[in-house]
């Protein structure tokens, strides 16, 4: 069974703060990682995709341990515009186009 | 920047009717896929769609279920009796086509929120 695994939090922060959020992932074979964000009744974002050798985008680090079976977002500096509900989205179908499996998602909320 | 499309943004229909729901991808993108959520639960895969056919399609992508590429630049999912339980949020996205072993990022519409009374 494909699963991705999350914390549903919620994580209340205060602006400023940094915060990690951790996913685990159920099929070692997966081949590409994701963290979308998704605001209240909105689209799904892309918020960067997680290289085995890990990645930075501002404020935004992903890793990936393979071993583990284990991916994280760690966000530093948080801001209020952070608020929304973290996904974590793994492509089982090794790295094609396959479908994309959803974490719950972790929810942020930034408080000033 | 380009952005993949939905219309409608809100549907409501009575069980047992069909409803189209359309998407337009982004234009340079050659992977299209539906997804739906219901309120309060995650994100689910129904559909993908590649070269004019499916490559793949979950449990839930059922007989109600079709998609078509009826022009160069449309998208659609039609549910052909719908039920109570179909009511969710339906995303389309679309991604570019990459070299193996590399992320195909998926690009996700507004959504259509479908309302089955």
């Amino acid at each position: 069974r494909k699963e991705v695994e999350q914390d549903p939090g919620p994580f209340n922060v205060p602006e400023g703060a940094t915060v990690a959020f951790n996913c685990t992932y159920s099929n070692s074979a997966s081949q590409s990682f994701f963290w979308y964000r998704q605001d209240c009744r909105k689209e799904p974002k892309l918020l960067m995709s997680v290289y085995s050798s890990g990645n930075e985008d501002g404020r935004f680090t992903a890793q990936l341990n393979r071993a583990s079976q284990y991916i994280s977002l760690l966000i530093r500096d948080s801001k209020l515009s952070d608020s929304a509900t973290y996904l974590c989205v793994v492509n089982f179908n090794g790295g094609s186009q396959g479908n994309l499996i959803f974490g719950k998602g972790t929810k942020l909320s930034v408080k000033p | 920047e380009p952005e993949v499309t939905q219309t409608p943004s809100h549907q409501v229909t009575q069980m047992g009717q069909e409803v189209i729901l359309r998407c337009v991808p982004i234009s340079n993108h050659l992977y299209f896929y539906w997804y739906r959520q219901i309120l309060g639960q995650k994100v689910e895969f129904l559909v993908s769609f590649y070269n004019n056919e499916i490559s793949e399609k979950s449990e839930i992508f059922d007989d109600q279920f079709s998609v078509e590429r009826p022009d160069g630049s449309n998208f659609t999912l039609k549910i052909r009796s719908t039920k109570l339980e179909d009511s969710a949020m339906y995303f389309c996205a679309s991604s570019e086509f990459d070299s193996p072993g590399t992320a195909y990022e998926q690009y996700f519409g507004p959504g259509t929120r479908l309302t089955v009374t």
